[in-house]
């Protein structure tokens, strides 16, 4: 299968402060990504689906301005948290997908453990 | 009604057995049909990926989707303990924009 890297891991971060989680699709150019966020034993909440060099399309309750989603180029999209708040604390999980050739399927990321001290 | 139902179990086997996961659904217009898992702490991991009805095998592991029951399953046979993980079911169409809506995970404990 593909090959999708978020970065980083793991991040504990001051409250208030902003953080970057970086996506990317190592070996094939992804047209569409999307941005979960999984609390614990629950299954993926979708927060946002983005194409590149098209603004994100956010679901229904996710706010815009606190997670800021860029996807600028065919491989690399980033969530950015800002004004981290304790409740933001959770996993957040990306996914690529190929376009044309490439098929329906999406790849996933390996997670972010976000802490907001 | 959600649109995909899947039992979060937990599913308890013994080391061996064939375990046998499954999803409902009720959106007829699904085409697209996968199968994650997913480990601790971890993104998950494409298993299986179907298109439409009928059955596909990769190794130990078997999907089957049938359109007409909107009802998909996933065999696995000689279940290891280090099959233990959450199974994610996921389905798309083209008029959802191939976006995949997930099951909520079944999870998956095989024992020694």
């Amino acid at each position: 299968g593909a090959v999708v890297s978020q970065h980083p891991s793991w991040v504990i971060c001051k409250s208030g402060t902003s953080v970057k989680i970086e996506c990317r699709s190592l070996d094939f150019q992804a047209t569409t990504m999307f941005w979960y966020r999984q609390f614990p034993k629950q299954s993926l909440m979708l927060m946002a689906t983005s194409n590149e060099g098209s603004k994100a399309t956010y679901e229904q309750g996710v706010e815009k301005d606190k997670f800021l989603i860029n996807h600028a180029s065919l491989t690399l999209s980033t969530l950015t948290v800002t004004s981290a708040h304790p409740e933001d604390s959770s996993f957040y999980i990306c996914s690529a997908r190929g376009g044309v050739g490439r098929g329906t399927e999406a790849f996933f990321g390996q997670g972010t453990r976000l802490t907001v001290v | 009604q959600k649109e995909v139902e899947q039992d979060p179990g937990p599913l308890s086997v013994p080391e061996g057995a064939i375990v046998s996961l499954n999803c409902t659904y009720s959106n007829s217009a699904f085409q697209y049909f996968m199968w994650y898992r997913q480990y601790s702490r971890k993104g998950p991991e494409l298993l299986m990926y179907t298109y439409s009805s009928g059955n596909k095998e990769d190794g130990r592991f078997t999907a089957q989707v049938d359109k007409s029951s909107k009802y998909i399953s996933l065999f696995i046979r000689d279940s290891q303990p280090s099959d233990s993980a959450t199974y994610l079911c996921a389905m798309s169409y083209p008029g959802g924009s191939y976006i995949p809506t997930f099951g909520r995970g079944t999870s998956l404990i095989v024992h020694p």
